[in-house]
């Protein structure tokens, strides 16, 4: 069964730092892992996917890395904003399951 | 809009009342899903369908009712709703299982029950 664990759970920072995220993953035979960001009392919305061939995705400031052999990703955050407070769930994906798993995620404050 | 679109956004309603969620995409998808979200707790997966074909049921009470006609539109069907089942239902739509493609969420529909 997979289990999805993020850290920290909550984080405050500055604005304007550079900021990393991790989440690990107990079952590593998945095909993709993807980040979303959740705005309180929103929907989630995507930001990178990353095949498990795939070493990381990057989109504007954002940077995701994918370990699969030991069960971790990272998302790294450049230069943040006041705009990139929300909570941040990452999401593997399994084969032959298609319960996503759903860690508790990093709620993210930035403090102007 | 992410592409897919829930109705309502919010709704309340008794415990005697009957309701429904909606749930549209038009990305092409052939999966789709009904989470729901308390609070400060991770999502719960609630019901899949594939190819209009329901392929799980996660343990759900039967006063929730889910019903896919086609693999644009998903709805879940509420009847006789407790307080406790107050939370945000979200919807989302993939790719068929297997397939190396992200899931696509919906913003949600907040639901009070009171």
């Amino acid at each position: 069964k997979q289990e999805v664990t993020q850290i920290p759970a909550a984080l405050s920072v500055p604005e304007g730092e550079n900021l990393v995220l991790n989440c690990s993953f107990t079952d590593s035979a998945i095909y993709n892992l993807q980040w979303f960001r959740q705005d309180p009392g929103k929907g989630l919305t995507s930001l990178l996917l990353i095949q498990s061939s795939q070493r990381e995705q990057t989109s504007g400031r954002l940077n995701a890395s994918l370990d699969k052999s030991s069960g971790r990703s990272t998302l790294y955050i450049a230069a943040s904003q006041p705009g990139d407070s929300a909570t941040y769930l990452c999401v593997p994906r399994n084969f032959g399951n298609e319960k996503l798993t759903f860690g508790t995620g990093t709620r993210l404050t930035i403090i102007p | 809009e992410t592409g897919v679109t829930q109705t309502p956004r919010h709704l309340v309603m008794g415990m005697t009342n009957k309701k429904s969620l909606k749930c549209e995409q038009h990305l092409g998808h052939n999966a789709m899903y009904w989470y729901k979200q308390s609070a400060k707790k991770p999502l719960e997966l609630m019901f899949v369908y594939s190819l209009e074909e329901r392929v799980e049921n996660n343990s759900v009470p039967s006063r929730f009712s889910p019903e896919c006609p086609n693999s644009s539109h998903l709805f879940l069907h509420l009847h006789t709703l407790q307080p406790e089942d107050s939370a945000l239902y979200l919807c989302a739509s993939s790719q068929a299982f297997g397939t190396p493609g992200g899931y696509t969420f919906g913003s949600g529909t907040r639901l009070t029950v009171v």
